[in-house]
């Protein structure tokens, strides 16, 4: 049974540049979560799919932050013009069942240290 | 929007002993799920646990949803058991996100 799968796990980057990171859920979770969480914190919600529409996203997600889910199956969160306030670890979710209910499953996460 | 409470927010055991982590949440909830963050970042899943008890190995969890609380208990800790435990929820009015909490940090002692 594979789990959720992100990449890169880790990337360095210089203020200013674009970072783009991968999602790879469960097969069959046609939901799928991006979350950032930084050091001594809990997972903050920044967005979430069904199937390929982007259903919800927080007021964290300034207009930096692009995500996409082109064919319901993988899912990319670019970041554009990084700032050194994003270094944060990316985490990625997915699971299925109705709109409520389902278990979330996590991914090993994408940590983004920006210099 | 739902508020999330863990406590104690940090916790110190000496191996074996046993020890109750608590969530408190300020609305009603269709889903709350427990999490283990191992020391790389990894979030485990503990349990999926809406209501109800539910038992795995030396872990047990409670949650009583209409008092608004869950219990995640530990029994004969172990070195291995370190790390942030997260309690997240998901409510049928707050959308289609999950909530976390601040975590519990815990270390146990050999």
């Amino acid at each position: 049974d594979t789990g959720v799968s992100q990449d890169p796990r880790h990337k360095i980057t210089k203020r200013g540049q674009n970072v783009t990171f991968r999602c790879d859920p469960i097969s069959e979770h046609n939901r799928l979560y991006w979350y950032r969480q930084t050091l001594g914190q809990g997972p903050e919600f920044l967005t979430y799919f069904q199937n390929e529409a982007q259903l919800e996203k927080s007021r964290l997600l300034s207009d930096r932050f692009s995500a996409e889910r082109p064919k319901g199956s993988f899912s990319t969160l670019e970041i554009q013009r990084t700032e050194q306030g994003d270094s944060a670890m990316y985490l990625c979710a997915s699971r299925r069942g109705q709109a409520v209910t389902g278990e979330l499953f996590f991914g090993e996460g994408s940590r983004l240290t920006v210099l | 929007g739902i508020q999330v409470e863990q406590s104690p927010p940090d916790l110190i055991l000496q191996e074996g002993a046993n020890s109750t982590l608590r969530c408190n949440f300020s609305d009603s909830v269709n889903n709350l799920q427990w999490f283990h963050q191992n020391p790389w970042g990894q979030l485990i899943n503990l349990f999926y646990i809406p209501s109800g008890t539910k038992q795995n190995g030396r872990l047990s969890a409670t949650t009583v949803a209409t008092e608004r609380y869950s219990l995640l208990y530990i029994s004969s800790s172990q070195t291995t058991d370190s790390g942030v435990y997260f309690c997240a929820v998901r409510t049928g009015t707050g959308g289609f996100k999950t909530i976390f909490g601040a975590g519990t940090r815990l270390f146990v002692k050999a």
